[in-house]
């Protein structure tokens, strides 16, 4: 089954001890980004990466970092997590950012709930 | 910067009902608008793609518009049923990102 997975779903941690949230799509797609989602705000992008080895900020990147060091894995580290980073948190993929007529829908893993306490 | 905004943020109707929802945005430079839908304590599923050169999508009783020189798109959903209960998002694609409204939370009596 084509999938995007997040682990874990669940997360409560205390200030300052570094996590990270493991994503994995199976999809072979070369797109690949982190939001967050928090009420009133929407989703915002964390960061992405257009191809292995090639990452950019989003909107919202301070206090996170990603790698791509494989095709289909995009960690998402916390060094030092914050109250102010709990927080819904989505990966997401797609083939490419653009591309042709139906190849760039994202698809979109279950969410990981983080509380920093 | 694009912005995105969904109105109205809350909708409730009966059951049988049909709706429009609405969503704007400021850059009419886009690739693509996405219309998802979440439910609480659940991910994001993909309900309608529509591409910068295209007026419409429509999916079962799903039909959502793009008029991209007004920077506006519509989801009309036909004959609502409670499973419908949702909060409704749309995204836009521009630069390499989706550009996100905050959101629709609709609830449909039976």
């Amino acid at each position: 089954e084509a999938q995007v997975t997040q682990n874990p779903r669940y997360l409560i941690t205390v200030t300052g001890k570094k996590l990270t949230v493991t994503c994995s799509q199976n999809m072979n797609h070369e797109y690949m980004s982190w939001y967050r989602q928090d009420p009133g705000l929407g989703l915002r992008q964390i960061y992405y990466s257009m191809n292995v080895e090639v990452t950019d900020k989003g909107d919202v990147p301070e206090g996170y970092k990603v790698s791509r060091k494989e095709k289909r894995n995009f960690p998402l580290i916390l060094e030092s997590p914050s109250p102010n980073q709990t927080s819904l948190y989505f990966c997401a993929s797609s083939l490419s950012p653009q591309g042709q007529v139906r190849y760039n829908e994202q698809f979109f893993g279950p969410g990981t709930r983080l509380t920093v306490l | 910067k694009q912005e995105v905004t969904q109105i109205p943020a809350a909708l409730s109707v009966p059951e049988g009902e049909n709706l429009v929802l609405n969503c704007s945005f400021t850059d009419s430079a886009i690739y693509n608008l996405q219309w998802f839908r979440q439910d609480p304590g659940k991910g994001l599923t993909s309900l309608l793609l529509i591409q910068s050169s295209q007026r419409e999508q429509t999916s079962g009783r799903l039909n959502a518009s793009l008029d991209k020189s007004s920077g506006r798109s519509t989801l009309y959903i036909a004959a609502s049923q409670p499973g419908d209960s949702a909060t409704y998002l749309c995204a836009v694609n521009s630069n390499y990102q989706l550009i996100w409204g905050a959101g629709t939370k609709l609830i449909i009596k039976p």
